[in-house]
């Protein structure tokens, strides 16, 4: 069936340090992929996504590209904030007539000053 | 504001006493689903529907009902509520399709921290 396996944290970076989240897939058919965010106390909220192969999704300075051969999405940022602390969800969706959205386990992120 | 709107946020039962979580969202949503957020567990989905009158089970459907009688509401019934069902429920939706501008990108409502004693 279709899933998301994404890179387990928690995952604590200094300020200004690269961040890798790794994020892979299973999928029939052609999936849309996404990176959700939820910051303390709130929501999930969209981060960036990508519809087809060699996407490159971005948002507030984090990147993802959709790779086809290697059926990952891994998230970067190549200089984190403190502000990004959260927790970052990797999500597919393929579209058909049933249920179409499925999530990883969610990794958590502390950058600390 | 387009939004989901969950109610309440925070609520303390006790065991068996019933209870609703209400979810609403004013984009014309087709799809709607509930999920709890549990520690090292991740995002699990409950029930979800695509459609008004139509649900469908998820991945931990036990101990929860819902109901789609109108395509704005989706509300979350626990019958007979127990300890293992504390939790952050989460209510999401989007419109279906292919395509189009926004589909298939959910749009979360703040959370309902719910603990049951």
């Amino acid at each position: 069936g279709d899933s998301v396996t994404q890179m387990e944290g928690p995952v604590t970076l200094s300020e200004e340090a690269f961040l890798t989240i790794n994020c892979t897939y299973t999928a029939t058919g052609y999936p849309s992929l996404f990176w959700y965010v939820q910051y303390p106390g709130e929501g999930l909220q969209l981060l960036l996504k990508a519809t087809k192969a060699d996407d490159k999704g971005s948002n507030k300075g984090f990147e993802a590209t959709y790779r086809k051969e290697t059926t990952s999405f891994h998230l970067e940022k190549g200089s984190v904030q403190v502000s990004d602390s959260a927790v970052y969800f990797c999500a597919l969706s393929v579209p058909r007539t049933g249920n179409q959205f499925y999530f990883g386990t969610g990794t958590s992120l502390t950058v600390i000053p | 504001e387009a939004q989901v709107t969950q109610n309440p946020r925070y609520l303390i039962t006790v065991t068996g006493k019933k209870l609703t979580v209400t979810c609403s969202q004013n984009m014309n949503h087709e799809y709607m689903s509930w999920y709890r957020q549990d520690p090292g567990l991740g995002l699990r989905q409950i029930y979800y529907s695509m459609n008004v009158e139509v649900t469908d089970k998820g991945d931990v459907p036990e101990g929860y009902k819902v109901s789609r009688k109108e395509k704005r509401n989706f509300p979350l019934i626990l019958e007979s509520p127990s300890p293992n069902q504390t939790s952050l429920y989460f209510c999401a939706s989007t419109k279906r399709g292919t395509g189009l501008s926004g589909a298939n990108v959910l749009t979360f409502g703040a959370g309902s921290r719910l603990t049951v004693l």
